[in-house]
């Protein structure tokens, strides 16, 4: 079966800080790569995704980068953090032509 | 901009009770639509899947597609303490879109005893 794994779980940043989110995915290749944020009493809210290694593609403008260094690796960084960045950071995947998604457990991320 | 409407809540059922939830989306090429359940502080998980028109059982869940009035419904039915949530909407166009999910803002469900 095919496991998500997303770390850390909270997370606790001055502004000015860079970041960097690591998602790794078990059980299948070749999947395509999301990242979410939740904002408080928001929706959630694409960020990025990814069909294959190298290829990132955003969805909106932003402080915020992604990479894919490898097949089951998806990277979301930041080089300095603003307070806008605060949210809950969610991973997501979809393997194969199967149209479900789903989420790892995501990162509660502050920014102080 | 596609867009993915939700009454925000809070629905509010007795315990025992069907809740009813609603969600209306613009893009009339939508192809795939999801609930979501999303408990506090964690990550959304998949509760149902519905592709095409009519009703989809899966236990106490029934999805509803009607893609001419452009909504998808979610029934809980003998409503439990335990389904008390927020239920996502969620929608995928299709094609090309590389299984992107365009999501609703929510509907809180608080199931009372």
């Amino acid at each position: 079966s095919q496991t998500i794994h997303q770390w850390p779980a909270t997370l606790v940043q001055p502004v000015g800080s860079p970041l960097s989110l690591e998602c790794t995915v078990e059980g299948t290749s070749n999947p395509n790569l999301y990242w979410y944020r939740q904002a408080a009493g928001r929706g959630l809210q694409l960020l990025f995704y990814s069909v294959g290694i190298g290829q990132i593609s955003s969805e909106v403008p932003q402080n915020l980068s992604a990479s894919r260094p490898q097949d089951r690796q998806f990277i979301l960084s930041s080089k300095k953090l603003l307070l806008s960045d605060s949210g809950f950071y969610l991973c997501a995947h979809r393997s194969g032509g199967d149209e479900k998604l789903f989420f790892g457990s995501g990162t509660q991320l502050s920014v102080l | 901009q596609k867009e993915v409407e939700q009454n925000s809540g809070p629905l509010s059922v007795p315990e025992g009770a069907i809740a009813s939830l609603n969600c209306t989306y613009s893009d009339r090429g939508s192809q795939s639509f999801f609930w979501y359940r999303q408990y506090s502080g964690k990550s959304p998980e998949l509760i149902m899947s519905i592709y095409s028109n009519g009703d989809k059982e899966d236990g106490r869940f029934t999805a509803q597609l009607n893609k001419a009035s452009q909504y998808v419904s979610l029934l809980i039915r003998d409503s439990q303490p335990s389904d008390s949530a927020t239920y996502l909407c969620a929608v995928n166009a299709g094609g090309t879109s590389y299984g992107k999910l365009t999501f609703g803002q929510g509907t809180i469900l608080t199931v009372h005893p």
